[in-house]
């Protein structure tokens, strides 16, 4: 079985400022991982994934995450917020190949990022 | 433009009523699944389908009920509504390779 655990639940920072949400996740086989963003009123939506290869993943919008084995950790960073990143991001895992419990997807609880002007 | 849909997007109901919560997607996925969301909480997994008439029930436990009848949707139903069933409900799917998942809006529950 998987778990997810996102070390912050509430992340402010002041704009401009350089911010990382930490994920440390578990797992007995290999996996994929990802973080996702939902805004207000909205589902998720795909950030970032490492799926394999490089360990430094990163979005289009200036978000990057590296994959550490040893550490079991996958934490976002960003060199500089902006006031549109004000969100809640979810790191997940799922297994790369089916096994018992087959691919379901395990999330961790959020971190809300406030980003303040 | 959506590929995931959910409706109704907010739902006010009293108790003891049945409700469904649609969810239908145009993509063509094998895998759907029905995540359940509180506010500062983890999404919790409900209850997933890895294809037509192949339906298991999640992490959580829940009182809601499922069916896949057809690939494009995946209802989910509680047949007495309660207080205790107030949450976000959100749908997903994901594809063959499994390399992401995609998600609906969600369904804002309301039971009073």
């Amino acid at each position: 079985a998987q778990s997810v655990t996102q070390l912050d639940s509430q992340v402010p920072v002041f704009e401009e400022a350089p911010v990382e949400l930490r994920c440390n996740y578990s797992s007995s086989v290999s996996v994929y991982l990802f973080w996702y963003v939902q805004y207000p009123n909205q589902g998720l939506q795909l950030l970032l994934k490492y799926l394999s290869g490089s360990t430094l993943v990163e979005s289009i919008n200036g978000f990057e995450a590296e994959f550490n084995k040893s550490q079991t950790s996958f934490h976002l960073r960003k060199p500089s917020v902006h006031i549109s990143d004000t969100a809640e991001y979810f790191c997940a895992v799922t297994p790369a190949q089916r096994g018992k419990g087959g691919f379901k997807t395990i999330f961790g609880a959020g971190t809300r990022l406030f980003v303040k002007a | 433009e959506a590929d995931i849909y959910q409706t109704p997007r907010y739902l006010v109901i009293g108790t003891g009523k049945k409700i469904t919560l649609e969810c239908s997607q145009t993509m063509g996925h094998d895998k759907m699944y029905w995540y359940q969301q509180d506010p500062g909480m983890e999404l919790h997994l409900i209850h997933y389908s890895y294809g037509v008439n192949s339906t298991e029930k999640g992490d959580l436990s829940s009182e809601s009920t499922v069916s896949r009848i057809r690939t494009e949707h995946f209802p989910l139903t509680l047949e007495s509504a309660r207080p205790s069933h107030t949450s976000q409900y959100l749908c997903a799917t994901s594809g063959t390779s499994n390399t992401e998942a995609f998600f609906g809006q969600g369904t804002r529950l309301t039971v009073v």
